[in-house]
């Protein structure tokens, strides 16, 4: 089955510093998400972003946060300045659906996730 | 209202037994309600789902019920096994692509 790729596996950062999470989804996918997860707790949705444009984003994913697809095959986010309570497994999803709905059983595909520690 | 609820938070269940979980949502304009299946170490995987036209899908051993009037849905185990261990999350999602998930249950199939 294919798979998204995120690097690195776990990056530990001082509070304040910039970091860039690399994600490589799926190849013939459309609309690429990232979430995170804080330990223990839900999946929460960051963004969306499809046809090379942010379609929607939470209010977790305010000025410090973007997001860029810079070459066609990366789907990157960055953290200006971090903070401590950024610290999460953030985890990059795509898919390959032609319409924002989900068609019936149609995978969102995870990767296995970045650990940000922000010390 | 952009929640979905779950519960249990945790749940044992002997191999060979049925295991399951509920959730709840209040926003009529989710469509779509997938279960994901967390290993530690791993992102979530679609394991099932349903749309709200539909009361029960069935696949193996996993089956959604949805109930429409009472905004509820859940997951049921069948069978029950070891392997099956694991954090599952219910999810629906309101026409927008994004997936609002539960808070999880972590499941524990004692052998």
């Amino acid at each position: 089955e294919p798979e998204v790729t995120q690097t690195p596996s776990h990056q530990v950062t001082q509070m304040g510093q910039e970091v860039i999470l690399r994600c490589v989804p799926i190849s013939n996918h459309l609309y690429f998400y990232w979430y995170r997860q804080i330990l223990g707790q839900k999946v929460e949705f960051l963004v969306s972003f499809y046809n090379n444009e942010i379609s929607e984003k939470s209010e977790i994913f305010d000025d410090q946060f973007s997001v860029e697809r810079p070459d066609g095959s990366n789907f990157t986010l960055k953290i200006r300045s971090t903070k401590l309570e950024d610290s999460a497994m953030y985890f990059c999803a795509s898919r390959g659906g032609r319409d924002r709905h989900y068609a019936t059983n149609e995978k969102l595909f995870f990767g296995s996730g970045t650990q940000l520690s922000v010390l | 209202q952009q929640q979905v609820k779950q519960s249990p938070q945790s749940l044992i269940v002997q191999k060979g037994g049925i295991s399951i979980i509920n959730c709840a949502y209040e926003n009529t304009a989710f469509d779509y309600f997938p279960w994901y299946q967390q290993f530690p170490g791993k992102g979530p995987a679609l394991l099932i789902a349903i749309r709200p036209d539909v009361s029960e899908k069935k696949e193996g051993r996993f089956t959604i019920s949805f109930n429409k009037s009472a905004k509820q849905f859940s997951l049921h185990i069948m069978d029950s096994q070891p392997g099956d261990s694991a954090t599952y999350f219910c999810a629906a999602t309101p026409n927008t692509g994004k997936l609002i998930f539960g808070q999880g249950t972590t499941l524990q199939v004692k052998p």
